[in-house]
């Protein structure tokens, strides 16, 4: 039933180790995204798919990496975690439609917490 | 840096009073989305606001657009409990990167 799932929900590890968090979207979007939520709530993309194609590389630091195996998972790896990378991690998908607009639908987040 | 900043922060309302926010971008753009995000989940689209469009309404509530002043207003009437939320206004100049302001925190008393 769920549009955008992403897994896990939480995520408490220590600094210097190596996580993944998955997204999968059964919209049949053609696009997808991370998007970095910080502690005071700005949202910030860091990267986008759009039918496997990498579109969007914010300035993301190397140890984030991206996977699209195919256009309906987008999954988020990170290296060497550090204590700033401790935020709301949201996958979202979109379509645009005839007139150009690109309304996004997001999953309901992943809290990473580096200690 | 980012694109749409939500004005003001966080407002408190009691039930049945409206709410309004202010939102102010800077580039040109092909639309403004507004979007709401309840405590501890992700955020959900409320409705959008063509370049071409100086006002819309769904429901409880009305969005306004001035591209001329880069700015749009939320109006939430008749507000109620369940709309304590945060919303954040988004811009799309039609380059897939839809940037958000950090919204504004609504708390709706009893």
């Amino acid at each position: 039933d769920t549009a955008v799932s992403q897994t896990p929900k939480y995520l408490v590890t220590q600094m210097g180790n190596d996580k993944s968090i998955k997204c999968e979207q059964n919209l049949g979007h053609d696009t997808m995204y991370w998007y970095k939520q910080d502690s005071k709530k700005f949202l910030k993309i860091m990267f986008s798919y759009n039918n496997k194609e990498l579109i969007i590389n914010e300035t993301v630091p190397n140890r984030f990496s991206p996977k699209s195996p195919d256009k309906a998972h987008l999954n988020l790896h990170i290296n060497s975690l550090e204590l700033g990378d401790s935020a709301v991690y949201f996958c979202a998908s979109s379509q645009v439609d005839v007139s150009g607009a690109n309304v996004l639908t997001f999953g309901a987040g992943s809290r990473l917490t580096v200690l | 840096s980012q694109q749409g900043e939500e004005d003001p922060q966080a407002l408190s309302i009691q039930e049945g009073e409206n709410a309004t926010m202010n939102c102010s971008y800077k580039t040109s753009i092909n639309n403004l989305q507004w979007y709401r995000q309840n405590s501890g989940r992700g955020l959900v689209h409320l409705i959008l606001i063509r370049s071409n469009e100086r006002e819309k309404h769904s429901g409880r509530l009305r969005v306004t657009l001035d591209t001329s002043k880069k700015s749009s207003s939320l109006l939430i009437t008749a507000s109620r409990a369940a709309d304590t939320a945060s919303y954040f206004c988004a811009t799309d100049s039609n380059d897939y990167k839809l940037s958000f302001g950090a919204g504004t925190t609504v708390t709706v008393r009893a």
